[in-house]
């Protein structure tokens, strides 16, 4: 088991770029979350899955935003036509989905829209 | 409104010195979790414990402890004999049992100095 991984750790792009992101889970974790972290704040809730189903979004996911985790494994998070204010830290998060669940953060990716 | 406060953006400490993080947390849920993570400039987010609503008991684990108050809604978390490496940003979160998403404080960076 070698936790939650995520890619690529850095990501520059110039604005209007699309970005995709990867989060691969703990493997027997069947809930995975997307968190925004930016410069000096705590992180902030974007989505969760539970296997494939997205069970709940935040405001915070606009339109240009969208999540998926096609076969309850991985899960992907793609950013279309990038803004400045994109710029932060993603992170990814996995439970076993007990009800009572512990949260096991990756390290992150770091977005800078240029 | 659920809300997590901590009041405190930093703090410096010379090594030994014991220092108290200070979290204030909102809800009208009677059942919710309280999570203390610790950040250290890798980024990746450390679990470091979860307290149930209907669990008021203090808790100690070797030079951390936390003091869980439902009375004034706190959930303070001291560090004894402080050493260089507990250097980090250390968040607090708070999660409502109809969700399974975390609400998180702005953390609080602490410096230990040798």
């Amino acid at each position: 088991d070698t936790g939650v991984s995520q890619n690529p750790r850095h990501k520059i792009t110039k604005r209007g770029q699309n970005v995709t992101f990867r989060c691969d889970p703990i493997s027997e974790h069947n809930r995975l979350y997307w968190y925004r972290q930016t410069l000096g704040q705590g992180p902030e809730f974007l989505t969760y899955f539970q296997n494939e189903a997205q069970l709940e979004k935040s405001r915070l996911l606009s339109d240009r935003f969208s999540a998926e985790r096609p076969k309850g494994s991985f899960s992907t998070l793609e950013i279309q036509r990038t803004e400045q204010g994109d710029s932060a830290m993603y992170l990814c998060a996995s439970s076993q989905g007990l009800r009572v669940d512990s949260y096991t953060f990756g390290s992150g990716t770091r977005l800078t829209v240029v | 409104a659920q809300k997590v406060t901590q009041a405190q953006t930093e703090i410096s400490v010379v090594e030994k010195e014991d220092v108290t993080l200070d979290c204030v947390y909102e809800t009208r849920d009677t059942t919710y979790y309280l999570f203390w993570y610790k950040q250290p400039p890798s980024g990746e987010l450390v679990f470091l414990i979860r307290r149930n609503s209907f669990d008021e008991q203090n808790e100690i684990s070797g030079r951390y402890s936390w003091n869980f108050q439902k009375s004034t809604s706190s959930f303070n978390f001291t560090i004894t004999a402080s050493q260089v490496v507990d250097s980090a940003v250390y968040f607090c979160a708070l999660r409502m049992d109809s969700s399974y998403k975390l609400i998180f404080g702005s953390g609080t960076r602490l410096l230990v100095r040798p």
